[in-house]
């Protein structure tokens, strides 16, 4: 059973870099995207962007270029990190499976809460 | 940009539908999920391709899209439906995801 779990800090300083990484178990990375969705405090669902395996990207535009989604295929593992980080970047971040060709983010992980304050 | 409308919230007694829907241009042309999330919990796909139902999601669950609003359809509804239940759509290069509805079960 594939799981997955979000790693890292749960505080960032204001204009620093977020990053978060997330640890995929029980299965390969191989065929899928692997994408980093956020929740700002009693809000909906934001899709930040996703990495397909072997590297393509697609980011959301409204993040304007600070989010960059990388992967470490040795360890099975892929990181997410936000640049130029303020208030209201604090929101819990998850990251997710998606399905190829449109499909549904159908396994997520149990998201980690990041605040952004000084 | 395009928009996803869905109303803020959605009540019903147990036993009886709910249906929760969500909104935009032409939609029916689009490919669309809905999730359920649960208070302190990830999202959970329900239906997904507009209608189809993943492993493990009760058959009181289904789903609808056609012109410009897609409709989640839950059927003899249980106190452990109460979540709150997002669609989502791919536009432009972009997943989108709607408001969300806040499904409470009287």
């Amino acid at each position: 059973q594939v799981q997955l779990q979000e790693s890292g800090p749960g505080l960032v300083k204001p204009s620093q870099t977020l990053s978060l990484t997330c640890s995929v178990s029980g299965d390969s990375r191989v065929g899928y995207y692997w994408g980093w969705i956020r929740q700002h405090p009693g809000k909906g669902l934001e899709w930040m962007g996703y990495i397909y395996y072997g590297g393509s990207t697609y980011y959301n535009p409204s993040l304007n270029s600070r989010v960059t989604i990388s992967e470490d295929t040795s360890k099975n593992q892929f990181s997410l990190n936000l640049s130029s980080v303020t208030a209201a970047d604090t929101a819990v971040y998850y990251c997710a499976r998606g399905l190829p060709t449109f499909g549904p983010f159908d396994i997520w992980g149990q998201g980690t809460m990041v605040t952004v304050s000084s | 940009s395009y928009v996803l409308t869905q109303p803020p919230s959605v009540s019903v007694a147990p036993g009886k539908t709910a249906s929760i829907t969500c909104g935009g241009n032409n939609i029916g042309s689009k490919t669309l999920h809905w999730y359920q999330q649960r208070p302190g919990q990830a999202p959970v796909v329900v239906i997904s391709y507009d209608k189809d139902r993943p492993s493990g999601i009760p058959e009181r669950f289904s789903g609808s899209n056609s012109g410009n609003t897609a409709t989640l359809t839950i059927s003899r509804v249980e106190a452990g439906d109460e979540a709150d239940y997002y669609c989502q759509v791919w536009d432009s290069s972009n997943w989108l995801f709607g408001g969300g509805t806040k499904l409470t079960v009287l």
